[in-house]
């Protein structure tokens, strides 16, 4: 079974440009879930969609973060502009119902802002 | 405090050695535990998961819960260099997911 599917792998950009992150949730999942990850803080949950619909974005850092799951099998997170400590690594996950059940995470997008 | 709080190591262990690596959480109401396993550039993949308190045991791999310390442990025994990644702890609380910010573990042949 193919599992969650992110693109790109690695993304280098300049500062102030729209950066776009994709995500394929595994087929059946009804929860989907975007992290940052890095060194300092390590892994911090951004947004969850549960059944496409947005459920909790209190973990967005700023504004300039936006995220949509327009259909079960496609979700997307814009940051706009971009900053240099935006910088890390994103994944996203998924799973079966919501916080109870195990996630299944990407090979993530390494964003590096100049 | 900190929801889940874990040792960042490294650890750095001969091959065949028994490891231990734990956590601590802050909330007693937390039923849900898991392990993560996290090779370098790659995605947490997931290793174990368990409720409630006791002991759970896949291969060479026991994930234990002691609730009334608060405390959970991930024991590997025969220890391989493939264990070599960071190891995360995870737990699931309201509207949140609480990961542990991971032990570096290397197994050294």
């Amino acid at each position: 079974d193919a599992g969650v599917i992110q693109s790109p792998r690695h993304e280098v950009t300049e500062m102030g440009q729209e950066v776009t992150l994709r995500c394929k949730p595994i087929s059946g999942h009804n929860s989907l879930f975007w992290y940052r990850q890095t060194m300092m803080r390590g892994l911090e949950l951004l947004i969850y969609f549960n059944n496409n619909v947005p459920i909790d974005d209190s973990g967005m850092p700023e504004d300039r973060f936006s995220a949509k799951m327009p259909n079960a099998s496609f979700s997307t997170l814009k940051i706009q502009p971009s900053e240099p400590r935006d910088s890390a690594v994103y994944f996203c996950a998924s799973s079966l119902g919501q916080f109870n059940q195990p996630q299944h995470f990407g090979d993530g997008t390494r964003l590096s802002i100049l | 405090q900190k929801e889940v709080e874990q040792d960042p190591g490294p650890l750095s262990v001969p091959e065949g050695a028994i490891v231990s690596l734990n956590c601590t959480y802050s909330n007693s109401a937390f039923q849900y535990f898991m392990w993560y396993r996290q090779y370098s550039r790659k995605g947490p993949e997931l290793l174990m998961y368990t409720y409630s308190s006791g002991n759970k045991e896949d291969g060479r791999f026991t994930a234990q819960v002691d609730k009334s310390s608060k405390y959970i442990s991930l024991f590997i025994r025969d220890s391989q260099p493939s264990d070599s990644a960071t190891y995360l702890c995870a737990t699931p609380g309201g509207n949140q997911f609480y990961f542990g910010t991971g032990t570096s573990l290397t197994v050294i042949p």
